[in-house]
């Protein structure tokens, strides 16, 4: 099926330092979504986006919906060992009642201490 | 309250034997999601049931695979004749209706497959 094209795959980062992720996509999307994935858990929603340009924050991390409604990217300030995890993109186009969502391949992220 | 539960947490079968799949939403969610999860991928839509509407089948990857959504609440995802490239962990999310900015999909822990 199709997904998000999310970059970088994976990052190593060391704990303090700012990180930041995106996602492209060839189609337009109503909305954007974040979420984060730990080990043999499901994904929860860090950040929802609605409206082309918007800017969201919650806590340490900043997401931004593409103005082209195509892209997107998630900062994470001040990482922290928690933050350790999967984080995934999703789009979703919402026509009827249908509600399906796209998501991104992924970014892998490990906190050094 | 109860988040999304699934059953099994873990299932291993052998190659063309038929697995079910349970999942419970949260109570009052009339949408629910299957998705699968490939090791080292991202989320792959499988079916979506909304309300008493026919559900959006159209993420099922072969007539192998089927799911019902019993009075409304617990689906089962059922997988017939395994194949060893069925394996991954199956998702299950459900929502409240949708609404004007669509809603947030609440996630199980997910049901781990591997088809010997």
């Amino acid at each position: 099926g199709q997904q998000l094209n999310q970059s970088p795959q994976s990052m190593f980062i060391q704990e303090g330092e700012d990180v930041s992720m995106n996602c492209t996509s060839s189609s337009i999307f109503n909305t954007w979504l974040w979420y984060k994935q730990d080990p043999g858990e499901g994904p929860v929603l860090l950040i929802a986006l609605y409206k082309a340009g918007e800017l969201t924050s919650n806590g340490r991390l900043t997401a931004q919906f593409g103005i082209t409604r195509k892209d997107s990217f998630l900062n994470i300030s001040a990482s922290i060992p928690s933050d350790v995890g999967i984080y995934f993109c999703a789009g979703r186009v919402l026509t009827g009642t249908a509600s399906k969502l796209t998501f991104g391949t992924g970014t892998r992220l490990q906190v050094t201490l | 309250g109860a988040g999304v539960s699934q059953s099994p947490s873990n299932k291993v079968t052998e190659k063309g034997k038929d697995v079910e799949l349970r999942c419970d939403p949260i109570s009052g969610h009339t949408a629910l999601y299957w998705y699968r999860q490939s090791l080292g991928q991202g989320l792959e839509f499988l079916i979506y049931f909304q309300g008493n509407s026919a559900p959006d089948k159209s993420g099922l990857p072969s007539d192998r695979f089927s799911a019902e959504r019993t009075g409304g609440s617990v689906s089962t995802l059922t997988i017939q004749r395994t194949q060893q490239e069925d394996s991954a962990v199956y998702l299950c999310a459900s929502s409240l209706s949708l609404g004007t900015h669509g809603e947030t999909q609440y996630f199980g822990p997910g049901t781990r497959l591997l088809v010997l």
